[in-house]
């Protein structure tokens, strides 16, 4: 079956530090999807991406489609509190519409 | 425009219960999801309907029946909860037409429990 792996699993860091998050996948895939999480809500839809090597920012966010097709990340620059939560990946079957999440990388940031 | 709304959000069952979790969205999607959450489990699909007047299976789809009623809703049933159904679900729903055809919107959850 797909594979997808996300790392890292958690993250502590300080606020004002740069975060980096990435998803591999063992298939090639046409979509690529971030979303956040906060604590006791739902998923929010962050970036998503439709083409290899697609770089795409929202605000402090960055998001970039690998080249192979097979890998994503994000990068979240200057953190700050409110970025706590639950960051997961996701890619998508163009013939059904089913994602396919990551783990998720849990994210504490210390004021 | 409230997007997808979920009820109940919390919920207690004794094992053997049955009930429906509702789901409804304004967005004139024509797909739906039900998703269940589980620590270090991730997201994982229970049932989709590609668009009204279809059904299909998830990645675990046993102990669960969906119905879509209309375009708008789609409700998830548990015949008789067991306590391996606790958990969290999302409902979610996407256009499937356009440049965001892939894009998934997500609901507030529903926390269940069964004792």
């Amino acid at each position: 079956g797909q594979q997808l792996n996300q790392s890292p699993q958690s993250m502590f860091i300080q606020e004002g530090e740069d975060v980096s998050m990435n998803c591999t996948s063992s298939s090639i895939f046409n979509t690529w999807l971030w979303y956040k999480q906060d604590p006791g809500e739902g998923p929010v839809l962050l970036i998503a991406l439709y083409k290899a090597g697609e770089l795409t920012s929202n605000g402090r966010l960055t998001a970039q489609f690998g080249i192979t097709r097979k890998d994503s990340f994000l990068n979240i620059s200057a953190s700050i509190p409110s970025d706590v939560g639950i960051y997961f990946c996701a890619h998508g079957s163009s013939n059904t519409g089913k994602l396919i999440f990551g783990q998720g990388t849990t994210l504490q940031v210390k004021p | 425009n409230a997007g997808v709304t979920q009820t109940p959000k919390f919920q207690v069952l004794k094992t053997g219960q049955s009930m429906t979790l509702q789901c409804a969205q304004d967005m004139n999607h024509n797909s739906m999801y039900w998703y269940r959450q589980d620590p270090g489990m991730g997201l994982r699909l229970i049932y989709y309907s590609a668009s009204e007047g279809t059904t299909d299976k998830g990645e675990v789809p046993n102990g669960y029946n969906v119905s879509r009623l209309n375009k708008r809703e789609f409700s998830l049933r548990l015949e008789s909860a067991a306590p391996s159904q606790t958990s969290v679900y999302f409902c979610a729903s996407r256009s499937g037409t356009g440049s965001r055809r892939y894009e998934q919107y997500f609901g507030p959850g529903t926390r269940l429990t069964v004792t």
